[in-house]
């Protein structure tokens, strides 16, 4: 079942702009976890933020938590073509039991 | 949307028995499902590629004869863990992808090994 929602559901750029996706998601969380996949394949991982942690880093990715409205973005900068690809934002809640959201089809054209 | 069902959502057993977890696309068919294991405050890590008709393509590390995997239908894949032993613990999600290449998870199995 998915808890998340990501908005846009689908996001088209040029190659050099920076993307933004967004999730929403309903009840406490443990953590927030942000995932890519790449056409037909399966999940790769991206990036964790904790509860308590309100934004991180990874190369030209950035993710920023806020816990009070229950949202997180995730930025990526100076993108790519080889960027395009969904990405899902998934939410651990209670024990290790995780959520995902609908996810965010992000197409970067050359 | 599309919806995955999987189940049980959690079981206990004892080491040495054997668990299936099933995995069902109700009201799509799904020729790619993937499975995944998370241990506690890590992230998913992917196990297997199941296809529909064909054995599954195991990632490296994954042992095949431990984690058998079956996708006899388009709308059916099962992950069987077999002689399982406390390390094997662990969240296991399945996820399918639609003939549009969007992806539904199921809601996810926790499996605790005595």
């Amino acid at each position: 079942s998915q808890q998340g929602e990501e908005d846009p559901q689908a996001l088209s750029i040029q190659e050099g702009e920076n993307a933004t996706m967004n999730c929403s998601y309903k009840t406490s969380i443990n953590n927030l976890q942000w995932y890519r996949q790449n056409s037909g394949r399966g999940l790769v991982h991206l990036i964790l933020i904790r509860s308590n942690e309100r934004e991180k880093h990874s190369g030209r990715l950035r993710v920023t938590l806020d816990t009070s409205k229950k949202s997180s973005s995730l930025l990526i900068t100076a993108s790519r073509a080889a960027d395009t690809a969904s990405y899902f934002c998934a939410t651990e809640i209670r024990g290790n039991d995780m959520r995902f959201g609908a996810g965010t089809r992000l197409t970067v054209k050359p | 949307g599309a919806v995955v069902s999987q189940h049980p959502s959690r079981v206990i057993c004892k080491s040495g028995t054997s668990v299936k977890i099933e995995c069902r696309s109700l009201d799509f068919q799904a020729t790619t499902m993937f499975w995944y294991r998370q241990f506690p405050k890590q992230s998913l890590m992917l196990m297997a590629t199941s296809n529909e008709g064909s054995k599954a393509t195991y990632e490296q590390g994954v042992e095949k004869d431990k984690f058998l995997i079956n996708h006899a239908s388009l709308t059916l894949s099962t992950l069987t863990v077999t002689s399982a032993h406390p390390e094997d613990s662990s969240f296991y999600i399945c996820s399918a992808l639609v003939i549009n290449e969007k992806l539904f998870f199921g809601s996810g199995t926790q499996l605790s090994v005595l």
